[in-house]
């Protein structure tokens, strides 16, 4: 069964502190997503790669960076965690070209105290 | 700037009902448009919808897009408490390139009571 693997579920992290957000895939997709869900604001796309070592900024990259170094992982910097960071973090993966939907993670519930 | 807007917000229905979800949306080149279920863990796929008028149906649910209107209405019928769950919408665009970006509604809560 494919998959996307968050390596966390639930995470407690303080104010400042560097956070690393891992996303693995075992599908071989070229295109992997970042994004967080607030209620009343849906999925904000927040960083996306469409291969190894390949970035591009989503809607709402501002105190985040990210990392490919590999095809399967995808991983996700908070670089000093701040409580407006507290989140919902939904990885997600595409094959491409021709892939249309989303194979999602279960998530990483960050809260940042 | 691509924008998708999902209406109601909220909904509380009882088991039995049917309910209808809507979801418009501006998007440059539009390509597909697509619906998810979102329990406690991963939206999960429910539809996807490029073409206008043709109904996709999945059991009790069914789906169909409108270009004209730029907008998409999803049903349930006959709901059950397992239907309790955020119902995401997303669209995608033609873009110059294969990235697939999704943009996607705020979601529409529905709570289905026994």
């Amino acid at each position: 069964d494919v998959k996307v693997t968050q390596s966390s579920r639930y995470l407690v992290k303080r104010t400042g502190e560097k956070v690393f957000l891992e996303c693995v895939q075992d599908m071989d997709h070229e295109n992997m997503f970042w994004y967080r869900q607030d209620p009343g604001l849906g999925l904000r796309l927040i960083y996306f790669s469409y291969d190894v070592k390949m970035k591009e900024k989503g809607d709402i990259p501002e105190g985040y960076s990210v990392s490919r170094e590999k095809k399967e992982r995808f991983s996700l910097i908070l670089e000093s965690a701040s409580t407006n960071q507290t989140s919902m973090y939904l990885c997600a993966s595409m094959r491409a070209p021709g892939g249309y939907g989303y194979t999602f993670g279960s998530g990483t519930r960050l809260t940042v105290v | 700037e691509d924008k998708v807007v999902q209406s109601p917000l909220s909904l509380v229905v009882h088991e039995g009902d049917t309910v209808t979800l809507n979801c418009s949306y501006e998007v440059t080149n539009f390509r597909s448009l697509l619906w998810y279920k979102q329990e406690k863990k991963a939206p999960t796929f429910l539809f996807m919808l490029t073409s206008s008028g043709i109904e996709k149906k999945s059991g009790r649910l069914s789906s169909i897009l409108d270009k004209k209107e730029l907008s998409s209405i999803l049903n349930i019928t006959a709901t059950q408490t397992g239907d309790s769950a955020i119902y995401l919408c997303a669209v995608t665009n033609a873009g110059g390139t294969s990235y697939g970006k999704l943009t996607f509604g705020q979601g529409t809560i529905l709570t289905v009571h026994p």
